[in-house]
């Protein structure tokens, strides 16, 4: 499978615990993304790198999120001390030189 | 500031019926980007069609196509020939040409159920 991949796929998480989810975008693509998708909604952009480099933050990106892309390969979006607001679906996307971002089938996580 | 707009929320067709799904999208920027993705209930977003603001022909892919009308800052999808297996959310989004790192903005979605 060439595609972006995203695990876990299903995360159930008590409030107050932190989770990390993981990212690894088609070889060879440079940029990565993430995004936020609620029930009913489209997804919102979090943050984005260019190869290693964290290039945008969104507003929506707290400090208890974190996101990094060592060596410019696969990526991990960490929350801290999550909250029920934190339940959503976590969607990694890459890019390579053209126009198409390709979406992984996302990280759901729900806060109980 | 580039905004997305989808209309219909929901959406009913019969089978081998086409159908039309609404996106008309807000901008000032003379070069952008225009997208289909098909969201199934799996979760996975599906690229479907790309129309460029500069093509000046209408975007085909099989039994997709997008109807650009630029004037009216409209992107409309065509699913022809619509089948069982199209059902699915469907979302409309817009990458503008100068926007940092091409991140897209995504519409709120139409949720296309095709009946037997």
């Amino acid at each position: 499978d060439t595609g972006v991949s995203q695990n876990p796929r299903h995360k159930i998480t008590k409030r107050g615990q932190n989770v990390t989810f993981r990212c690894d975008p088609i070889s060879e693509h440079n940029r990565l993304y993430w995004y936020r998708q609620t029930l009913g909604q489209g997804p919102e952009f979090l943050t984005y790198f260019q190869n290693e480099a964290q290039l945008e933050k969104s507003r929506l990106l707290s400090d208890r999120f974190s996101a990094e892309r060592p060596k410019g390969s696969f990526s991990t979006l960490e929350i801290q001390r999550t909250e029920q607001g934190d339940s959503a679906m976590y969607l990694c996307a890459s890019l390579d030189s053209g126009n198409t971002i390709y979406f992984g089938e996302g990280s759901w996580l729900t806060v109980v | 500031a580039q905004k997305i707009t989808q209309t219909q929320p929901g959406m009913f067709v019969q089978e081998k019926e086409a159908v039309t799904l609404d996106c008309t999208y807000d901008t000032s920027d003379q070069s952008y980007g225009l997208f289909w993705y098909k969201q199934p209930s799996s979760g996975e977003m599906i690229f479907l069609i790309y129309q460029g603001s500069y093509d000046e022909q209408n975007a085909t892919e099989g039994r997709y196509s997008l109807n650009f009308q630029k004037a009216r800052k409209s992107a409309n999808l065509v699913i022809s020939a619509s089948q069982l297996g199209d059902s699915a959310m469907y979302f409309c989004a817009m990458r503008e040409g100068k926007s940092q790192g091409g991140k897209l903005i995504f519409g709120q979605g139409t949720e296309l159920s095709v009946k037997p």
